[in-house]
């Protein structure tokens, strides 16, 4: 069974196109992360939830939303993406604390 | 401001010898250190953590030796393999935040 799970793996989209990205934990985990990943494998904290309630909002454009409809689901929506959007996203759930699960990544290509 | 600092950003060991990756951190609040192994294409995936409380955590060919005094940490991976040739990351916790260091690309040549 998938501990972390994202969809989708690739998105291409143009450039001013909304997207979205999912995410699901089957782990039991109180907090579920967005990070992205850009070009020099970088990792950096964009949001995070805690029994759905937003508890890190890093420097990001308000262009980027994430939702938690449930503790066990964080989504991702990104309206009029932009080139420099262009990375790996990863969804990550951990308890309070400890080191998290990472997902398998979604490679966001904008052109 | 990088809270967490990673050394080398790359390293290449031959097969069978150690592979340290340094890490220095400057938030005396984190309370949890775990290190990271990210193959391409993947997600990273916890490999092993420690508390600062501890001084040296061994689990297998890797080890974590932790110096609270000089906020410094690192992970020696003894008898590298070359299915070890990975991203490496350093991390940091305090609460729900999670800090990486740089990353280290190893290299294990056969």
């Amino acid at each position: 069974d998938t501990a972390v799970s994202q969809t989708p793996k690739y998105l291409v989209t143009q450039m001013g196109n909304d997207k979205s990205i999912k995410c699901e934990q089957n782990l039991g985990h109180d907090t579920m992360y967005w990070y992205k990943q850009d070009s020099k494998k970088f990792l950096k904290i964009m949001f995070s939830y805690n029994n759905k309630e937003l508890i890190i909002n890093e420097t990001v454009p308000n262009r980027f939303s994430p939702k938690s409809p449930d503790k066990a689901h964080l989504n991702l929506h990104i309206n009029s993406l932009e080139l420099g959007d262009s990375a790996v996203y990863f969804c990550a759930s951990t308890l309070s604390g400890t080191g998290g699960v990472f997902g398998p990544g979604t490679r966001l290509t904008v052109l | 401001q990088q809270q967490v600092k990673q050394s080398p950003q790359s390293l290449i060991v031959q097969k069978g010898g150690i592979s340290i990756i340094n890490c220095a951190y400057e938030n005396t609040a984190f309370d949890y250190f775990p290190w990271y192994q990210q193959f391409p294409g993947k997600g990273p995936a916890l490999l092993i953590a420690i508390r600062p409380d501890v001084s040296e955590k061994k689990e297998g060919r890797f080890t974590i030796s932790f110096n609270k005094s000089a906020k410094q940490f690192s992970l020696h991976i003894m008898d590298s393999q070359p299915g070890d040739s990975a991203t490496y990351f350093c991390a940091a916790i305090v609460g729900s935040r999670l800090t990486f260091g740089e990353g280290t690309q190893l290299t294990v040549n056969p």
